[in-house]
């Protein structure tokens, strides 16, 4: 069975530094990727996701991703961070791409960034 | 452009009293449908999903039950609330077949006295 793991409840960067948002997966075919970020009180907003090819992966609001395969890992990363960024971050596996497969998310990570 | 609505966004309800929260999708059609619910700001637990009109999947057995009367209308409902129905209600929808994303509505505030 597919399951997904971020191992850090919360992260703390101050502002201006790189950060990191570490997720292994694991998944017995090829595993479709996802990352999404989710605000007080709002739904989930999605941000990136790896199907194939580059291992890096861009999206939204400056953030990436890179896929490691040997590792099963897709750690979601930004050069440079902003207050703004903190949120709830939510990495997700999608194992197959037939209409019954369903995506699983990590119990997420909290990011927090200081002035 | 696709968006997902959902109502209302906060509810107080008494203890046994009846549910209904509703999700409907603009700007696409025979979209998979999904309810999630999240305790305490945190990690999501998918209820139910479907895949076509009146087809239903629950993935876990509990107080609520769900309903797809029409293509791109999703309702999930309970007739007697728990004390633990309390929680943060997410409807999502994602394209069929493929490597496609959830897109997510922006919640619903259940609170039961």
């Amino acid at each position: 069975a597919q399951s997904v793991a971020q191992p850090e409840d919360q992260v703390n960067v101050a502002e201006g530094n790189p950060l990191t948002v570490k997720c292994t997966y694991s998944v017995s075919g090829n595993p479709y990727l996802f990352w999404y970020v989710q605000y007080p009180n709002r739904g989930l907003q999605f941000l990136l996701k790896y199907i194939t090819g580059d291992n890096l992966v861009k999206g939204s609001y400056g953030f990436e991703a890179e896929f490691n395969k040997s590792q099963t890992s897709f750690h979601l990363k930004k050069p440079s961070a902003l207050v703004s960024d903190s949120a709830l971050y939510f990495c997700a596996v999608r194992e197959g791409d037939s209409s019954a497969s369903k995506i699983i998310f990590g119990s997420g990570t909290r990011l927090s960034i200081r002035p | 452009s696709q968006t997902i609505h959902q109502w209302p966004a906060t509810l107080v309800q008494p203890v046994g009293s009846p549910l209904s929260l509703e999700c409907t999708v603009e700007g696409t059609s025979n979209p998979n449908l999904y309810w999630y619910r999240q305790a305490a700001g945190r990690g999501l637990q998918l209820l139910f999903y479907s895949v076509g009109i009146g087809q239903i999947s629950s993935e876990v057995p509990q107080n609520l039950s769900a309903s797809r009367p029409q293509d791109r209308q999703f309702i999930l409902s309970s007739k007697k609330l728990l004390l633990s129905d309390s929680g943060f209600y997410l409807c999502a929808w994602s394209r069929q077949a493929g490597p496609y994303e959830q897109y997510f509505g922006p919640g619903t505030r259940l609170t039961v006295t």
